[in-house]
């Protein structure tokens, strides 16, 4: 099965500050992989979705971006960091013929 | 609009006792509802995943049920353990959605098992 792999786990950022997390994906190929934010309170919602490499479309207009350099990397991204960026953020992955999500272990971003 | 609703918000049990949570929604077509299991400053982890032709599927001690009809599903934890404790998401894919796999999340229940 697949194993999702996120970093970093948690980081504190300053306001205006940019963002990278990264997430990389094994056991499978040519993945749908996706950036969710968990905010307290609310239910996931989907930030980026991508069907392959540079191939990424955006779910809600905001301050993030993705990237898709390679065919199990998938990259989240900020050139400038606001307070509402704040969250938890998951990696999460959907392989084959299968359709189970597979999330990573998230991270969790304070913007201060 | 599709919406995701579950009830209760938060449930406190002790070890052993059986528990159900419930989960309604609105979401039209609908192709497929999934039960996570999220522990507190983790990722979730898919429980079970339910076509519109399934009423029931269970893992372990774990059995969700589907009334399609109604737009319910339940989930039933039987003997809980205190490794029970965490919040529980339901999850509706529409039948629409193709590759995006737009799953409409509810915010979750949390659920203590005390000993």
């Amino acid at each position: 099965s697949q194993t999702i792999h996120q970093w970093p786990a948690t980081l504190v950022q300053p306001v205006g500050s940019p963002l990278s997390l990264e997430c990389t994906v094994e056991g499978t190929s040519n993945p749908n992989l996706y950036w969710y934010r968990q905010a307290a309170g609310r239910g996931l919602q989907l930030l980026f979705y991508s069907i392959g490499i540079d191939q990424i479309s955006s779910e809600v207009p905001q301050n993030l971006s993705a990237s898709r350099p390679q065919d199990r990397q998938f990259i989240l991204s900020s050139k400038k960091l606001l307070l509402s960026d704040s969250g938890f953020y998951l990696c999460a992955c959907r392989a084959g013929a299968g359709n189970t999500i597979y999330f990573g272990e998230g991270s969790w971003l304070t913007v201060v | 609009k599709n919406q995701v609703e579950q009830s209760p918000q938060s449930l406190i049990i002790l070890e052993g006792k059986n528990c159900t949570l419930q989960c309604n929604y609105t979401v039209s077509p609908f192709s497929n509802l999934r039960w996570y299991k999220q522990d507190t400053g983790r990722g979730p982890v898919s429980l079970t995943i339910m076509t519109f032709s399934e009423n029931t599927k269970s893992n372990g001690r774990y059995t969700a049920t589907l009334d399609a009809d109604t737009k319910q599903s339940s989930l039933h934890i039987t003997a809980s353990q205190l490794s029970d404790s965490a919040s529980y998401i339901c999850v509706v894919g529409p039948a629409y959605g193709g590759a995006t796999n737009k799953l409409i999340f509810g915010t979750g229940t949390l659920l203590a098992v005390q000993p």
